[in-house]
C-alpha cells in the first residue's frame, strides 16, 4: 500500500524561483525521507526528518514535518535548471511490515 | 566507492523464459529491497530482506522470487516472466530498515 502522496503531481517554474512540494501520509511514522530521481535513473536520498523533528535544512533544501496533519513539505530555494527531476517522499511507518513506502512523486521542471 | 550495482541494465526477453537480475552492495548493509517503477504508479516494493536468509514480501510480490544467501547480494528471479512485468526495476540497500536507502542504477526489462 502506498502511504505517501505528493502534491502537486507536476510543477513548472523559472530558475531562481522557489519550489514547494507537499507530501501527505496516513499512519504514524518513525521518519519521512525525500528522494530525487533524474529521468530513468536511481533515486538519490536528499534528506531524512524524524517524527520528533519539525524542520530540517540541507543546503537549498528545507523540509518541514507536521505529524498532527500527517504532512511534510520540501522547499527548494533559488531553483536551478539542474534541479529538474522527480521528487519522492517515503515514509517509514511505525507499525506494520518493515518497509519504506514511496509516493508517486512530483515532477519538477525548472526552466532557464 | 560505496554503491549498489545491478545487472543487466537493459533486458529484452520473451514470455516464460526464466531470468535473474543481480543486485550487489558493498556497504555491508543489512537491509536490501527490490522495487518496480511504472508510469503513474510510482515505486512499489516487490520483496525486501532484513538480513541474510530473511526475506519478506512487499506490495507486489506475485511472479517474483528472491534469495539472500550472502549479505551483499540480493538477486531478483522471474521464473516465468509475463508482459505485465515489463517495468523499470530498482534494487536498494540501507544499513537497517527505515534508514537512508541507496539505489542501484535500475534495470529496464521488456517482456515480449
Amino acid at each position: 500500500s502506498q502511504q505517501g502522496e505528493e502534491d502537486p503531481q507536476a510543477l513548472s517554474i523559472q530558475e531562481g524561483e522557489n519550489a514547494t512540494m507537499n507530501c501527505s501520509y496516513k499512519t504514524s511514522i518513525n521518519n519521512l525521507q525525500w528522494y530525487r530521481q533524474n529521468s530513468g535513473r536511481g533515486l538519490v536520498h536528499l534528506i531524512l526528518i524524524r517524527s520528533n523533528e519539525r524542520e530540517k535544512h540541507s543546503g537549498r533544501l528545507r523540509v518541514t514535518l507536521d505529524t498532527s496533519k500527517k504532512s511534510s513539505s520540501l522547499l527548494i530555494t533559488a531553483s536551478r535548471a539542474a534541479d529538474t527531476a522527480s521528487y519522492f517522499c517515503a515514509t517509514d511507518a511505525r507499525s506494520g511490515y518493515s518497509t519504506l513506502t514511496f509516493g508517486k512523486g512530483t515532477m519538477l521542471l525548472v526552466s532557464p | 566507492e560505496a554503491q549498489v550495482t545491478q545487472n543487466p541494465r537493459y533486458l529484452i526477453t520473451v514470455t516464460g523464459k526464466k531470468l535473474t537480475v543481480t543486485c550487489s552492495q558493498n556497504m555491508n548493509h543489512e537491509y536490501m529491497s527490490w522495487y518496480r517503477q511504472d508510469p503513474g504508479l510510482g515505486l512499489r516494493q516487490i520483496y525486501y530482506s532484513m538480513n541474510v536468509e530473511v526475506t519478506d514480501k512487499g506490495d507486489v510480490p506475485e511472479g517474483y522470487k528472491v534469495s539472500r544467501k550472502e549479505k551483499r547480494n540480493f538477486p531478483l528471479i522471474l521464473e516465468s516472466p509475463s508482459p505485465n512485468q515489463t517495468s523499470l526495476y530498482f534494487c536498494a540497500s540501507s544499513l537497517y530498515r527505515g534508514k537512508t536507502q541507496y539505489f542501484g542504477p535500475g534495470t529496464r526489462l521488456l517482456v515480449l
